[in-house]
C-alpha cells in the first residue's frame, strides 16, 4: 500500500517567496494532519482536517501560513511570504475514523530552508 | 488537556544490551498512547499503540512497551538493541474521540558497539 506520499522532498527558496508544500494521504483516510517539526520546538501540530474540512488550526503560526484540503486525496500548506524562521521539516499524516482513534501514518517530511 | 513528558533526551546503550525509554503522561480518563520511532531523514513511524486491554503491548522491530496506570507511564522496552535501532523516539497520547495526538519531545538513542 502507498503511503503519505509528501513533495517536494526538500525546498530551499529566499525569503519572500511563496512556498507551498503538498500531501496526498493515505487512500481512505478521512483525517489529515500538518505538523512542523524543529530542534527548538520539537513536533507541533499545524492543523488537521476531517473529512476535507479543518477542524482545529490554532497551531498554524501566523496568516502567513494558509492550508487547505479541496478533495480527499489532496492538500496543501502554503507560506506566503515566507521568513527564514519558517526554515523546518514539514510533516504530513492521516489516518481512519474507522475503529476509533486509529493511528496516524506520516509521510517522510518536506525539509524546508528559507534563505 | 493531555501531556506527555519524556525525561531522557538522548541515551546511550551498548549493542545487545536492554533498552527502557521513559515516558509519563498526563490525562484524566483512559487514554490512548502510542510510540513511534522516526530514522533520520524520515517520518515518524508506529512502533506499538495501546488503547485498552493487556497492559503489555508487543510491538514491531522487537519492542514492547508497558501500560502502568498507576504510575501513568507508557515505557518503551527492547530486551536486545542493535545498531539499526539508533533513531529518536516519540511518545504520544491521545483522547478518545479526539483524533488528535500530543508528542513528547522524544528522546535519541545511540548504539554503541
Amino acid at each position: 500500500d502507498a503511503g503519505v506520499i509528501q513533495s517536494p522532498r526538500h525546498e530551499v527558496t529566499e525569503m519572500g517567496q511563496e512556498v507551498t508544500l503538498r500531501c496526498k494521504p493515505i487512500s481512505g483516510h478521512d483525517y489529515l494532519f500538518w505538523y512542523r517539526q524543529t530542534m527548538m520546538r520539537g513536533l507541533e501540530l499545524l492543523i488537521y482536517f476531517n473529512n476535507n474540512v479543518p477542524i482545529d488550526d490554532s497551531g498554524m503560526p501566523e496568516d502567513r501560513f494558509s492550508a487547505k484540503m479541496p478533495n480527499a486525496s489532496f492538500s496543501t500548506l502554503k507560506i506566503q511570504p515566507s521568513e527564514p524562521r519558517d526554515s523546518a521539516v514539514y510533516f504530513c499524516a492521516s489516518s481512519s475514523s474507522v475503529g476509533g482513534n486509529q493511528p496516524q501514518h506520516f509521510g517522510d517530511g518536506t525539509r524546508l530552508s528559507i534563505l | 488537556a493531555q501531556s506527555v513528558t519524556q525525561p531522557d533526551i538522548h541515551i546511550t546503550v551498548s549493542e545487545g544490551a536492554s533498552l527502557e525509554l521513559r515516558c509519563n503522561y498526563s490525562y484524566g480518563a483512559t487514554p490512548y498512547l502510542f510510540w513511534y520511532v522516526q530514522s533520520p531523514g524520515q517520518g515518524l513511524q508506529l512502533l506499538l499503540k495501546y488503547f485498552s486491554g493487556d497492559t503489555l503491548v508487543q510491538g514491531i522491530k522487537g519492542f514492547e512497551a508497558e501500560f502502568k496506570r498507576s504510575q501513568s507511564s507508557f515505557n518503551l522496552r527492547k530486551p536486545s538493541v542493535h545498531w539499526s535501532d539508533a533513531a529518536e523516539y516519540f511518545c504520544a497520547v491521545g483522547a478518545q474521540g479526539n483524533e488528535k495526538l500530543t508528542f513528547g519531545t522524544g528522546t535519541r538513542l545511540t548504539i554503541i558497539p
